[in-house]
């Protein structure tokens, strides 16, 4: 049964510095893996999309990364902006969608 | 206009009654879905629909009935609610079947049971 888990929780960090944020997934054989962000009392917005056989997507600020073979994606997100505090969940597609629990992210102005 | 629209937003009822949330998608989509995110932000699939078949059923109770008039519609109808099912559920469609393509989702219906 494939399990997705992010780690951490919840993170603060000051405005400008780059995080990564992290996934990782109990089954390799995925489709792909996709990052969303959440903001609160709305629904999600895709971020990225990873297919398998890709190393990593790119858009703008954003850079997703994923290793098959580890069972593990991370997020980056360069110069960070208090406008980018959202929970920000990962999902692997196999022959269903599963969603990790999300990290909540706090950019400090 | 709204990729995936959901109504109602927010949705109050006591215990017992039946309830309904309609999810209509305008980008063409052949599957739709249904998702349940609880009080600890976790979100777990409920059902997938494919050109109108019921494509993932997870153990849901069955006082949860999905009903696809059309491939552009999946309704969620709640039968005798409980007070565990108030939680914010989602709709979300993709392209195709297959667990490989990226989810649209609406903004939620905030549904909750006293």
């Amino acid at each position: 049964k494939q399990e997705v888990t992010q780690i951490p929780a919840a993170l603060s960090v000051p405005e400008g510095e780059n995080l990564v944020l992290n996934c990782s997934f109990t089954d390799s054989a995925i489709y792909n893996l996709q990052w969303f962000r959440q903001d609160p009392g709305k629904g999600l917005t895709s971020l990225l999309l990873i297919q398998s056989s890709q190393r990593e997507q790119t858009s703008g600020r954003l850079n997703a990364s994923l290793d098959k073979s580890s069972g593990r994606s991370t997020l980056y997100i360069a110069a960070s902006q208090p406008g980018d505090s959202a929970t920000y969940l990962c999902a692997v597609g196999d022959d269903k969608i599963i969603f990790g629990k999300g990290t909540r992210l706090h950019i400090l102005p | 206009d709204t990729a995936v629209s959901q109504t109602p937003k927010y949705l109050v009822t006591q215990m017992g009654n039946d309830k309904s949330i309609k999810c209509e998608q305008n980008l063409g989509h052949d599957t739709m879905y249904w998702y349940k995110q609880d009080s600890k932000k976790f979100l777990k699939i409920m059902f997938s629909y494919n050109n109108k078949e019921l494509i993932i059923n997870e153990t849901v109770p069955n006082r949860f009935s999905p009903k696809s008039p059309d491939k552009a519609h999946l309704n969620l109808h709640i039968n005798s609610l409980e007070l565990g099912d108030s939680a914010v559920y989602f709709c979300a469609s993709s392209q195709v079947w297959g667990g490989n393509e990226k989810l649209f989702f609406g903004s939620g219906t905030q549904l909750s049971v006293l």
